[in-house]
């Protein structure tokens, strides 16, 4: 597809299992970011890929929180032990390198994780 | 660090009414600013940006002026439709040296509901 994609668009989960999500962004989009949404809060960055870079997780709140990219395309966010602070709708953005676009995100309509 | 302020939601107008929603910001160096929108069901797009101050950025009939002596970048809108209800994010973004990354910080939404 032309835009970036997410899957699930829906996950309800239990306390303490592991959840993986799904991001395949803008086909020829190098940077690829992971944000999350909680209610009521503005978005909070996760992790940033760029190219064969080594990924900035500055962002991840814990180690139960990983992220790969494979192959410069398809992103993985997963979570581990899941608690209930982990539901969220979580954000995958693409976009040009950096440098170019004067910053513009592309974001796909996200994956909203609910843990029971 | 960076950080984005925006008004508080819900913002309820009728429809042809004016907006404005506010937003400041809080950067090091020159960063770029940007309005986001989120409509019901759909990811984040961009509505305008502007890259350096008194650059004002337009699209769809919203406006936003950079203004760097104020450190604000309000969203306006002359006469408001019931198609724009959405959630407006504002965001800027500042390059993190040696990375490249363009990184987004974004404010905490702001809702608005626009009645026929």
């Amino acid at each position: 597809g032309a835009g970036v994609s997410q899957s699930p668009s829906n996950k309800v989960t239990e306390k303490g299992k592991d959840v993986e999500l799904r991001c395949d962004p803008i086909s020829g989009h190098t940077a690829l970011y992971w944000y999350r949404q909680s209610l009521g809060q503005g978005l909070e960055f996760l992790i940033y890929f760029q190219g064969n870079s080594a990924p900035d997780k500055s962002g991840l709140p814990s180690d139960r929180f990983s992220a790969e990219r494979t192959g410069g395309s398809v992103s993985t966010l997963t979570i581990q032990r899941t608690q209930q602070e982990d539901s969220a709708v979580y954000l995958c953005a693409s976009s040009l390198t950096p440098g170019q676009g004067a910053g513009e995100l592309f974001f796909g309509e996200g994956s909203r994780l609910t843990v029971l | 660090g960076n950080s984005v302020t925006q008004m508080e939601g819900p913002v309820t107008l009728s429809e042809e009414a004016f907006l404005t929603i506010n937003c400041t910001y809080t950067a090091t160096g020159y960063p770029s600013l940007f309005w986001y929108v989120q409509y019901p069901g759909e990811g984040l797009q961009l509505l305008l940006k502007a890259t350096k101050a008194d650059d004002k950025g337009s699209n769809k009939g919203f406006e936003a002026t950079y203004r760097k002596e104020t450190t604000s970048f309000h969203l306006e809108k002359g006469s408001v439709q019931v198609s724009d209800s959405a959630v407006y994010f504002c965001a800027l973004s500042d390059d993190q040296g040696d990375t490249g990354r363009r990184a987004l910080t974004f404010g905490s939404g702001t809702r608005l509901q626009v009645q026929p």
